[in-house]
């Protein structure tokens, strides 16, 4: 069982560059939040899915899109990016009439 | 609206003393309270919740936290520190409406051998 993974750990991006952020869940969870995490502060909310095909912004959503095509998979776009997205990003999932989310590893990005 | 607090934005403790986070909250609602941990260059784990049940939770690696309505306070405690504890620790309430949760600005323990 992986839980949630995270597509790529690692990316140094250009300003004005795009990328797409992967997420996939193995849970068959219908929650899930896509979360940033700027050095030495919590976690925001970007964007979450309360199942495929719906999805709502969170706190901070400028700048970031997603999609919900399947339970699975829920992919963060940038679509040009700004140095003021450096940041780590967390995927994150949780089950109907649960709170508990599980995390993924974290995907480091870098913009310059 | 809901928020946290998170007292202190570091502790110090050596290795074998107790070990107290600090955490205060602000919810329009019957909260979900959590405490995650984060090691470096890790993702985050649960470590414990509250969810209306027993006010005193216990959690994995020897950790609880006590819910205290009156207080608005959640705060983390071990009775004995190990080294393999220091880490960032992050106090969440939920939003039960649309599941979202409001994160702590986090405590840093570290722990003195």
């Amino acid at each position: 069982n992986a839980g949630v993974t995270q597509t790529p750990k690692f990316r140094i991006l250009k300003i004005g560059q795009s990328m797409t952020l992967q997420c996939t869940q193995d849970m068959n969870h219908n929650y899930m939040y896509w979360y940033r995490q700027d050095p030495g502060m919590g976690l925001k909310l970007i964007y979450y899915s309360v199942g495929a095909g719906i999805t709502d912004k969170g706190e901070v959503p400028n700048g970031y899109n997603v999609s919900r095509s399947t339970t699975e998979d829920f992919p963060l776009r940038l679509e040009l990016a700004a140095p003021s997205q450096t940041s780590v990003y967390f995927c994150a999932s949780s089950g109907q009439g649960q709170e508990t989310q599980y995390f993924g590893p974290g995907t480091r990005l870098l913009v310059l | 609206a809901q928020s946290v607090t998170q007292l202190d934005s570091h502790v110090s403790v050596s290795e074998g003393t107790p070990v107290l986070l600090r955490c205060n909250y602000s919810s329009s609602y019957s909260p979900s309270l959590f405490w995650y941990v984060q090691h470096p260059n890790k993702g985050l784990q649960l470590l414990l919740k509250y969810t209306s049940a027993a006010t005193l939770v216990k959690g994995i690696n020897g950790f609880e936290a006590e819910f205290k309505k009156s207080e608005t306070s959640f705060h983390l405690t071990k009775p004995s520190a190990h080294m393999s504890d220091a880490a960032e620790y992050f106090c969440v309430v939920s939003d039960t409406g649309r599941r979202a949760l409001t994160f702590g600005s986090g405590t840093r323990l570290q722990v003195q051998p």
